[in-house]
């Protein structure tokens, strides 16, 4: 399956404390997108790392792609409580489909 | 700044009856989908819309399923004969092209279905 798998499934943290989040995939991608989703509502597209890309940031979020291992990192920095939401890593194949892992619950503690 | 819109936001259906849900991708849009996600669940894709066709459709997408885009702006998604498990949040998306651009999808807010 072209599916990503995120890990861990839920992440409780303290406001300021940085969440790290993994994400693993099976097969070739064209690129590597992370997706926020806040209780109940869509999915806000946050970052995209392409294929040939290892790092990239945007703002306060950190994303890593390491094609070897089939793996990607999203770390959000200094967190705040507006961060509690789930986070989805999804991959693009090479022809474009997109897919979602199963999520990543992120609470942030006041 | 430009957006997708979905209609309605909830709807409660009983088991058997036909739902439509209503989708306005971006105007300058050229690529639809639609995903669903139901409670508790990973997000799901349903089908792709490229050019007035379907391009790609997974397994959930059967015959009880089917998109129209009937009038060049507006994207639907219709069920018929509504099961119980069709309940939850239908998800459209839009992008605007294949070649040179970021590959990012648009998402509108969901319609949330309830089939009782």
């Amino acid at each position: 399956s072209q599916q990503g798998e995120e890990d861990p499934q839920a992440l409780s943290i303290q406001e300021g404390e940085n969440a790290t989040m993994n994400c693993s995939y099976k097969t070739s991608i064209n690129n590597l997108q992370w997706y926020r989703q806040n209780s109940g509502r869509g999915l806000v597209h946050l970052i995209l790392i392409r294929s040939n890309e290892r790092e990239k940031h945007s703002g306060r979020l950190r994303v890593t792609l390491d094609t070897s291992k089939k793996s990607s990192s999203l770390l959000i920095t200094a967190s705040r409580a507006a961060d509690t939401a789930s986070y989805f890593c999804a991959t693009v194949s090479p022809d474009y489909k997109l897919s979602f892992g199963a999520g990543t619950t992120v609470t942030v503690r006041a | 700044e430009p957006e997708v819109t979905q209609t309605p936001s909830h709807q409660v259906t009983q088991m058997g009856q036909e739902v439509i849900l209503r989708c306005v991708p971006i105007s300058n849009h050229l690529y639809f989908y639609w995903y669903r996600q139901i409670l508790g669940q990973k997000v799901e894709f349903l089908v792709s819309f490229y050019n007035n066709e379907i391009s790609e459709k997974s397994e959930i997408f059967d015959d009880q399923f089917s998109v129209e885009r009937p009038d060049g702006s507006n994207f639907t998604l219709k069920i018929r004969s509504t099961k119980l498990e069709d309940s939850a949040m239908y998800f459209c998306a839009s992008r605007l092209d294949r070649a040179g651009d970021t590959g990012e999808l648009f998402f509108g807010e969901g319609s949330r279905l309830t089939v009782l």
